[in-house]
């Protein structure tokens, strides 16, 4: 079945540290892929997604690439804020089915 | 609305006692998702709804959760004789339709404490 493999957090920064939050999957077919961002109290949000292989998906500095060939699609930023503390979580959706899976979520802290 | 409306934010309930959470969708949005966000642990996928078809209930963790969709719109999340492990962060996402891309929008949860 379809699974998404994300790095284990907490993972705490300094700001305008850079930042790699990785995220494997597996998954039948050619999946869309997710990044959805889980700021303090407030519901899951869209960050950036990518719908086919090297695919980039980019917004408010985060980026993540489709990669195929390593079912892989980190999230990145080069310059982290404290506003962007919040939890991360990586999703597919795979077509099989229409419900998205989710990873389990990486909680990122950046300290002033 | 504006955005996915959950009700009620926080519920705090005794073993055994039934609860409903109720998800007020995007309006016009014909997919609605249940999903459960246990302390540490990801989204566990609960129910689908499309449209009129038959609900997708592949996720429900036993027959003490049912869900139901009125009218195509609100939906209400039902967990009779609760218990302690059913406490988590019960969450709804609605999307335009569930081809392509699915984009989901999300509430903000209700939260079910189950002393």
């Amino acid at each position: 079945g379809d699974s998404v493999t994300q790095m284990e957090g907490p993972v705490t920064l300094s700001e305008e540290a850079f930042l790699t939050i990785n995220c494997t999957y597996t998954a039948t077919g050619y999946p869309s892929l997710f990044w959805y961002v889980q700021y303090p109290g407030e519901g899951l949000q869209l960050l950036l997604k990518a719908t086919k292989a090297d695919d980039k998906g980019s917004n408010k500095g985060f980026e993540a690439t489709y990669r195929k060939e390593t079912t892989s699609f980190h999230l990145e930023k080069g310059s982290v804020q404290v506003s962007d503390s919040a939890v991360y979580f990586c999703a597919l959706d795979s077509g099989s089915a229409r419900q998205l899976t989710f990873g389990s979520g990486t909680q990122l802290t950046v300290l002033p | 609305g504006a955005g996915v409306s959950q009700s009620p934010s926080n519920k705090v309930t005794e073993k055994g006692k039934d609860v409903e959470l109720r998800c007020d969708p995007i309006s016009g949005h014909t997919a609605l998702y249940w999903y459960r966000q246990s302390l540490g642990q990801g989204l566990e996928f609960l129910i689908y709804f499309q449209g009129n078809s038959a609900p997708d209930k592949s996720g429900l963790p036993s027959d003490r959760f049912s869900a139901e969709r009125t009218g195509g719109s609100v939906s209400t999340l039902t967990i009779q004789r609760t218990q302690q492990e059913d406490s988590a962060v019960y969450l709804c996402a609605s999307s335009l339709d569930s081809s392509g891309a699915n984009v989901l929008t999300f509430g903000a949860g209700s939260r079910l404490t189950v002393l």
